[in-house]
């Protein structure tokens, strides 16, 4: 039991390259987020998906688009990076039928220069 | 002025302190209020709940004033592995939204 993964763990992107941040989790849960982090700001949250076939936007989705795949997978693509999006993102999932308790993944670092 | 506010810290206290960190929120309709603790580059991961009444675990303690609308978390007897940054969380619509971080660090 994996719990969240996350792939890659590290990356670096020129200003206007694209790239995809995959996640993945094998609890079954339903609902799955994604976050970035940044000094003194705390976690904020990107998108998120409260059911296969659902997304939804949160609070800074300006950049980003996502999809879910199926009920496991959960990925987030940046068309074109710039560097305010140099950050730490966190993939989530939650059992939203039993808990408010949500299970983070070891996030990805990326870089945009 | 931002949904959950925190004292950035850092706390740096001596092993076997008591210290204690305090979280406001702004939406008073949150139903749900939580601790997380994320070590250095790490993810964060969920430390204890908070109750209307109170509840402990172990050395801690955390306590929710609805009336003020904020919440705390107490350590008693600080130990070395308590270093760390201690994020307070609410839930006023069905998604969490996240304090900025305490930073603790515990001396020996």
């Amino acid at each position: 039991n994996a719990g969240v993964t996350q792939t890659p763990k590290f990356q670096v992107l020129k200003t206007g390259q694209s790239m995809t941040l995959q996640c993945a989790q094998d609890m079954n849960h339903n609902s799955m987020y994604w976050y970035r982090q940044d000094p003194g700001m705390g976690l904020r949250l990107i998108y998120y998906s409260a059911s296969e076939g659902t997304t939804d936007k949160g609070e800074v989705p300006n950049g980003y688009n996502v999809s879910r795949l199926n009920k496991r997978e959960f990925s987030l693509r940046l068309e074109s990076a710039a560097p305010s999006q140099t950050s730490v993102y966190f993939c989530a999932s939650r059992d939203r039928d039993r808990s408010y308790e949500q299970y983070f993944g070891p996030g990805t670092r990326l870089t945009v220069t | 002025r931002k949904e959950v506010e925190q004292d950035p810290g850092p706390f740096n206290v001596p092993e076997g302190a008591t210290v204690a960190f305090n979280c406001t929120y702004s939406n008073s309709a949150s139903q749900s209020f939580f601790w997380y603790r994320q070590d250095c580059r790490k993810e964060p991961k969920l430390l204890m709940s908070v109750y209307s009444s109170g509840n402990e675990d172990g050395r801690f303690t955390a306590q929710l004033n609805r009336a003020s609308q904020y919440i705390s978390l107490l350590i008693r007897d600080s130990k070395l592995s308590d270093s760390a940054t201690y994020l307070c969380v609410v839930n006023p619509t069905g998604k969490l939204i996240f304090g900025q971080g305490t930073t603790l660090q515990v001396k020996p």
